[in-house]
């Protein structure tokens, strides 16, 4: 069965300094993966994904993500956090099991400071 | 394309009572599935569907019951709510060809149950 671990539940980075938030995933088949934002009382948007082709992947606002499949993980950074950065990101893990299922992390809550 | 449309975006309901959540595509997509989230748990996986007239059990199926009789519609029934049921609900629609996957997700429907 697949599963996402988001290693932090909140991260505090003061503006225009560099974001990192991680994730390790575990899958049984080759995987899709994904991060999501969700703003305060907002539905999900998606930020990036990865689907087996370049496992450096660019995503909107800035955002990236690295696929390691050695180390099983797939990290987000973004080299100056905004201050409309502030949100919940989730690590999303998708792969044949089940047709499919998609698993969510628990979430990282990121805070920006002024 | 009106993408994936949940009904009712808010509902309060008292213990016991029962209700449905609806959730449509218009994109033709075999999958579909419905999650609850609550504050530090991510998105969890409710139930799924990987077509019409298949249905299978997420993560946290108890208490909740669904169906999928055509491909556009996936509801979800609360028989007999419950306080510990009070939660967002999301419901989402996903595409797959040739290993890729994307997701679709509705607005989400606010339920609190008294």
């Amino acid at each position: 069965a697949q599963s996402v671990t988001q290693l932090d539940s909140h991260v505090s980075v003061s503006e225009g300094t560099p974001v990192l938030l991680r994730c390790n995933y575990s899958s049984s088949y080759s995987p899709s993966l994904f991060w999501y934002v969700q703003h305060p009382n907002k539905g999900l948007q998606l930020l990036l994904k990865y689907t087996s082709a370049a496992t450096l992947v660019k995503g909107i606002n800035g955002f990236e993500a690295e696929f390691k499949k050695s180390e099983t993980s797939f990290h987000l950074t973004k080299p100056s956090a905004h201050m409309s950065d502030a949100a919940e990101y989730f690590c999303v893990v998708s792969d044949r099991t089940g047709g499919f299922k998609t698993i969510f992390g628990a979430g990282t809550r990121l805070f920006v400071k002024a | 394309n009106a993408g994936v449309t949940q009904t009712p975006k808010f509902q309060v309901l008292k213990t016991g009572q029962s209700m449905t959540l609806q959730c449509a595509q218009d994109m033709n997509h075999e999958y579909m599935s419905w999650y609850r989230q609550d504050p530090g748990m991510g998105l969890r996986l409710i139930h799924y569907s990987v077509g019409a007239g298949i249905t299978d059990q997420g993560e946290v199926p108890n208490g909740y019951n669904v169906s999928r009789s055509t491909t556009e519609d996936f509801p979800l029934r609360l028989l007999s709510a419950a306080p510990s049921q009070t939660s967002v609900y999301f419901c989402a629609s996903t595409f797959r060809a040739s290993g890729v996957v994307e997701q679709f997700f509705g607005p989400g429907t606010r339920l609190t149950v008294l």
